[in-house]
């Protein structure tokens, strides 16, 4: 059964703190690897990985994917408040539109 | 301004009581979703279309129902047969091919008391 598996479940930290959420997968033919941030609504996209070892930018977070470990890290750096969040991670398999979502880590950033 | 809108934002009704979630997109994607989520966990998906007049069940479809008889609508029935309704709803879309990245909307509160 394809199962993707998201740590921690919950994380508070203090502002200016670097955090490191952790994503590892297993599922048959997978394509890619997304990352999404959910403040009180809708998910917002992050970053979209599918191949091993590049790092993905986007000023203050990063996301890597190690496609042999199956799994994917989220680094943000010198946090802030208003990274307070469910960050997700998705996996996508080969022929299906369909995601495989993780339950998500709780992140709080205290000032 | 292209996107996708879901309607009501909190809706509230009884128990036994059948009821219809909205989604709308006019981003012209073709794949459409359904998720449920529940407190302290991630998305579970309920129903998916990837193209007018045809839609699959996800993982969680008993007590829900689905159509899209349009590119741009999916709405959902939670009808009284779903045992715990009360959640989160999201609806997503995509437009498919190499593309994966899910766009959101904005998600149904429903409580059922």
């Amino acid at each position: 059964e394809d199962k993707v598996v998201q740590s921690p479940l919950s994380l508070v930290v203090h502002e200016g703190d670097t955090v490191t959420l952790n994503c590892s997968y297993e599922v048959t033919n997978f394509r890619s690897l997304l990352w999404y941030k959910q403040e009180k609504k809708a998910p917002t996209f992050l970053f979209m990985l599918t191949s091993s070892g590049i790092e993905k930018k986007s000023g203050r977070l990063s996301s890597i994917l190690d496609k042999k470990e199956l799994s994917s890290i989220l680094n943000i750096t010198a946090t802030q408040t208003g990274d307070s969040a469910i960050y997700l991670c998705a996996v996508r398999k080969y022929n299906t539109d369909k995601l495989i979502f993780g339950t998500g880590t709780r992140l709080q950033v205290f000032p | 301004d292209g996107g996708i809108t879901q309607s009501p934002k909190y809706l509230f009704r009884k128990e036994g009581q059948n009821v219809t979630l909205s989604c709308e997109q006019n981003l012209n994607h073709d794949a459409m979703y359904w998720y449920r989520q529940d407190p302290g966990q991630g998305l579970r998906l309920i129903y998916y279309s990837q193209i007018v007049n045809d839609f699959q069940k996800g993982d969680i479809a008993e007590g829900y129902s689905v159509s899209r008889e349009k590119k741009e609508s999916f709405p959902l029935t939670v009808t009284s047969a779903q045992k715990n309704p009360t959640a989160f709803y999201l609806c997503a879309s995509t437009s498919g091919g190499a593309n994966d990245e899910q766009y959101f909307g904005p998600g149904t509160r429903l409580t059922v008391t």
